[in-house]
């Protein structure tokens, strides 16, 4: 089955732990997202990447890395989270060619305390 | 500044009529444009999508319209079930090039509910 998958689905924690959220797809998608949905501001784009070792800066990527060392992975990275991190995350991939037609994992849904 | 805007929240419609939601846009660059549905504890899913050269695009109970004069797109759900009850966003792209970020700007969302 086609599908993008995300660990964790909950995530509570502390201020300042550091912390992985990680995504895959098993479609052999060239294009992979990070994205973040906070109430009244819709999906914002983090982080995004064209392929393997290609990876640049979204809408909002303060306090967050990303890495794409194979081409089915791409982990969030919060290094030093902090309370305004708190939100609902979405990893999305999509092939080259309809790049638009963007296939969304089930989110992370990340409390920051 | 919201690129994408869906100034409705909410909207209720009874089993079997049309639902309209509706979206507007301010980036005149905006060159390709889709709907997106989203059920609870899911993740979105693209529904349907217009290019900026049509004004018209039809998939089933679905339809999108396009008015780019207007900055304006709406979708259309005809005769709505309950199984459509969810959150649509509106996306929007100003596609570049193929070595270009093919980002999608999201609106806000429409929860739209269908009563039976």
């Amino acid at each position: 089955e086609a599908q993008v998958t995300q660990n964790p689905r909950y995530l509570i924690t502390v201020t300042g732990k550091k912390l992985t959220v990680t995504c895959s797809q098993n479609m052999n998608h060239e294009y992979m997202s990070w994205y973040r949905q906070d109430p009244g501001l819709g999906l914002r784009q983090i982080y995004y990447s064209m392929n393997v070792e290609v990876t640049d800066k979204g809408d909002v990527p303060e306090g967050y890395k990303v890495s794409r060392k194979e081409k089915r992975n791409f982990p969030l990275i919060l290094e030093s989270p902090s309370p305004n991190q708190t939100s609902l995350y979405f990893c999305a991939s999509s092939s080259a060619r309809t790049y638009y037609e963007q296939y969304f994992g089930p989110g992370t849904r990340l409390t920051v305390t | 500044d919201q690129q994408v805007k869906q100034n409705s929240p909410s909207l209720s419609v009874q089993e079997g009529r049309i639902s309209i939601l509706n979206c507007d846009y301010t980036n005149s660059m905006f060159d390709y444009f889709l709907w997106y549905k989203k059920y609870p504890a899911e993740g979105p899913t693209f529904l349907i999508s217009i290019s900026s050269i049509k004004d018209k695009n039809e998939d089933g109970r679905f339809t999108v319209f396009l008015n780019k004069s207007a900055k304006h797109l709406s979708l259309h759900i005809v005769p709505s079930q309950p199984g459509d009850s969810a959150v649509y966003f509106c996306a929007a792209s100003d596609h570049v090039n193929y070595f270009g970020n093919e980002k999608l700007t999201f609106g806000t969302g429409t929860r739209l509910t269908i009563i039976p």
